[in-house]
């Protein structure tokens, strides 16, 4: 099957600081990947959509200066929290859309962020 | 709006036993259908898909879709304990000339020994 990959895996930080995300598709292209946030018990909760080449959509109430998103290769999209702070402290996870007719999404394990 | 409904559970069910995860959907133009599966702690990793009416089988599961009465589900055959986890059923929508999931809260499925 298809597999995404992220990293890191765990990241703690003290709050100010700016925190990079990679999610890589590493057996096939993704014109799109998404990413999410889940706080504990909580539902999925879809951040923004990433396209190759161009702007990210950013869901409703979603700070598009605060989680930056960079998609610049088919295989490689980055999101940055800028000035992290505790209330961003979550799980995000990225999704890659398999484009061979299934429309099917593939996660990567998932980062999580402690901000002190 | 667009929704996907589940109950949040927990679903208990002995170890042997056939586990039914239902999951409904508002929107009649939904196209594609994808249950995951939740451990805690870890991101969702997809069990199977299903895009017709109809059964569909791989291993213990089976998804079962109509679209008429906009329900989709899973059934997990011979449940083990190791198929404790929350279930999340997808549904991808179509808008702005791009595809998203939405996904319902999820069910949470307890297999006891």
């Amino acid at each position: 099957g298809a597999v995404v990959s992220q990293h890191p895996s765990r990241v703690i930080c003290k709050s100010g600081t700016s925190v990079k995300i990679e999610c890589r598709s590493l057996d096939f292209q993704a014109t799109t990947m998404f990413w999410y946030r889940q706080f504990p018990k909580k539902s999925l909760m879809l951040m923004a959509t990433s396209n190759e080449g161009s702007k990210a959509t950013y869901e409703q109430g979603v700070e598009k200066d605060k989680f930056l998103i960079n998609h610049a290769s088919l295989t490689l999209s980055t999101l940055t929290v800028t000035s992290a702070h505790p209330e961003d402290s979550s799980f995000y996870i990225c999704s890659a859309r398999d484009w061979t007719g299934t429309d099917t999404q593939y996660f990567g394990p998932g980062t999580r962020l402690t901000v002190l | 709006q667009k929704e996907v409904e589940q109950n949040s559970g927990p679903l208990s069910v002995p170890e042997g036993a056939i586990a039914s995860l239902n999951c409904t959907y508002s929107d009649r133009g939904s196209q594609s259908f994808f249950w995951y599966r939740q451990y805690s702690g870890k991101s969702p990793e997809l069990i199977m898909f299903i895009y017709s009416n109809g059964d569909k089988e791989d291993g213990r599961f089976t998804a079962q879709l109509n679209k008429a009465s906009q329900y989709v589900s899973l059934l997990i055959r011979d449940s083990q304990p190791s198929d404790s986890a929350t279930y999340l059923c997808a549904v991808n929508l179509r808008a702005s000339g791009y595809s998203t999931l939405t996904f319902g809260k999820g069910t949470m499925l307890l297999v006891s020994p």
